[in-house]
């Protein structure tokens, strides 16, 4: 079946430095990317997508690009703030959340450091 | 924000009591879906709606049932509760036209002692 495995940390940064997240996938067929993000006590919120490869989802200074060769799509930020620690939970769909729903990874907790 | 809404938000029960747990949405979408939140295992999909009255399970069903009888509510029910069954549940709700994202509840917490 479909899986998503990405780092599950937690990460810890000094405030302005950057970020890399690995998110890879297995997939049989050619799924939408997310990324979503966890703040504490609260429920997840989209942060970006990508529904094709080579597509580039970006929001709030944050990037990833939908990868097909490397089966990859790695979340990057130049310079982190204290504001982005949180959980990152990246995953995957056939039919952008309708239908079958979403396949999540395990999620990333980030923390930054001033 | 969407409008989703989920009641309650945390709730203790004793092993062996059936538990319902409700999502309200007033967006009008066709899908709801509710999904637990576990350390170490991310979120995992227990069950989903395409419209009222039809539903499907998702990969953690067993002990769950839900039903949906109107587009703006989805419940959940614990039949009879076990501790394995803690955990945060997660309503989402989305148009599920093209690649629309899918929207996330608060979530509620449950603890089965």
């Amino acid at each position: 079946g479909d899986s998503v495995t990405q780092m599950e940390g937690p990460v810890t940064l000094s405030e302005e430095a950057f970020l890399t997240i690995n998110c890879t996938y297995t997939a049989t067929g050619y799924p939408s990317l997310f990324w979503y993000v966890q703040y504490p006590g609260e429920g997840l919120q989209l942060l970006l997508k990508a529904t094709k490869a080579d597509d580039k989802g970006s929001n709030k200074g944050f990037e990833a690009t939908y990868r097909k060769e490397t089966t990859s799509f790695h979340l990057e930020k130049g310079s982190v703030q204290v504001s982005d620690s949180a959980v990152y939970f990246c995953a995957l769909s056939y039919s952008g959340g309708g239908a079958d729903g979403l396949t999540f990874g395990k999620g990333t907790h980030l923390i930054i450091q001033p | 924000d969407a409008g989703i809404t989920q009641s309650p938000r945390h709730k203790v029960t004793e092993t062996g009591t059936p538990v319902t747990l409700r999502c309200h949405q007033t967006e009008n979408h066709r899908y709801m879906y509710w999904y637990r939140q576990d350390p170490g295992h991310g979120l995992r999909l227990i069950h989903y709606s395409y419209g009222v009255k039809d539903t499907d399970k998702g990969e953690v069903s067993d002990g769950y049932s839900v039903s949906r009888s109107k587009t703006e509510d989805f419940l959940l029910t614990l039949e009879s509760a076990t501790s394995s069954q803690t955990s945060v549940y997660f309503c989402a709700i989305s148009s599920g036209q093209g690649n629309t994202e899918a929207f996330f509840g608060q979530g509620t917490r449950l603890t089965v002692v």
